[in-house]
């Protein structure tokens, strides 16, 4: 089964912009969409979005379009870019890929060990 | 927006069964997943379309559908499967995945 390792700041100042990137190991990118989750502290799980190894995206519509999703299939690697990040922003977030057929039927089979982002001064 | 509503608690002895349900106007029309979730760590899969288990997990977990309600059962209820448990499901009208409310589970 794939891997999957987040790495990025752990500590981020508001108004600034957060990058996150995932490492996936084991498996191709061409495998699977590879997918962002958050989760604020105490709280429960919010999808991001999704990025296929093509470079097409889809986002959370209820969430505002803050977040940019790519890819680096030379590095085995996909990010997430959130920007204007407030404390409210503060969460773990987590890498995930997906199993299913997709839409209706997409389930999260493989995670990152979740990165814990804090949004402060 | 969507949402999908879970119990927030629910106790259960050693040895009894577990169960956790999951409602949303359309949970019958489209596939439900659960997760397991243990503090500190990443969510794990234990069910997959509705009543699937991926490879690895126990036959202790069960799922099932009906209506507009997901339940998802653990039988014989053990120390280890103290956690927090999330449904999955789909929002059909922003078109994209939408996760429960969340339930912690303890074992007494």
């Amino acid at each position: 089964q794939v891997q999957l390792q987040e790495s990025g700041p752990g500590l981020v100042k508001p108004s600034e912009t957060l990058s996150l990137t995932c490492t996936v190991s084991g498996g191709s990118m061409s495998d699977s969409y590879w997918n962002w989750i958050r989760q604020p502290p105490g709280e429960g799980l919010e999808w991001i979005g999704y990025i296929y190894y093509s470079g097409s995206t889809n986002y959370n519509p209820s969430l505002r379009s803050r977040f940019t999703i790519s890819v680096d299939t030379s590095k085995n690697q996909f990010s997430l870019k959130l920007s204007s990040v407030t404390a409210a922003d503060t969460a773990v977030y987590y890498c995930a890929s997906r199993g299913g057929i997709g839409g209706s039927g997409s389930y999260y089979n493989s995670w990152g060990q979740g990165l814990l982002v804090t949004v402060s001064s | 927006s969507y949402v999908l509503t879970q119990p927030p608690s629910v106790s259960v002895a050693p040895g009894k069964t577990a169960r956790i349900t999951c409602g949303g106007n359309y949970i019958g029309s489209k596939s439900v997943h659960w997760y397991q979730q243990k503090p500190g760590q990443a969510p794990v899969l234990v069910i997959y379309y509705d009543s699937d288990r991926p490879s690895g997990i126990p036959e202790r977990f069960s799922g099932s559908k009906s209506g507009n309600t997901a339940t998802l059962a653990i039988s014989r209820v053990e120390a280890g499967d103290e956690a927090d448990y999330y449904c999955q499901g789909w929002d059909v009208i922003s078109d994209h995945p939408v996760f429960g409310t969340g339930t912690k589970v303890t074992v007494l």
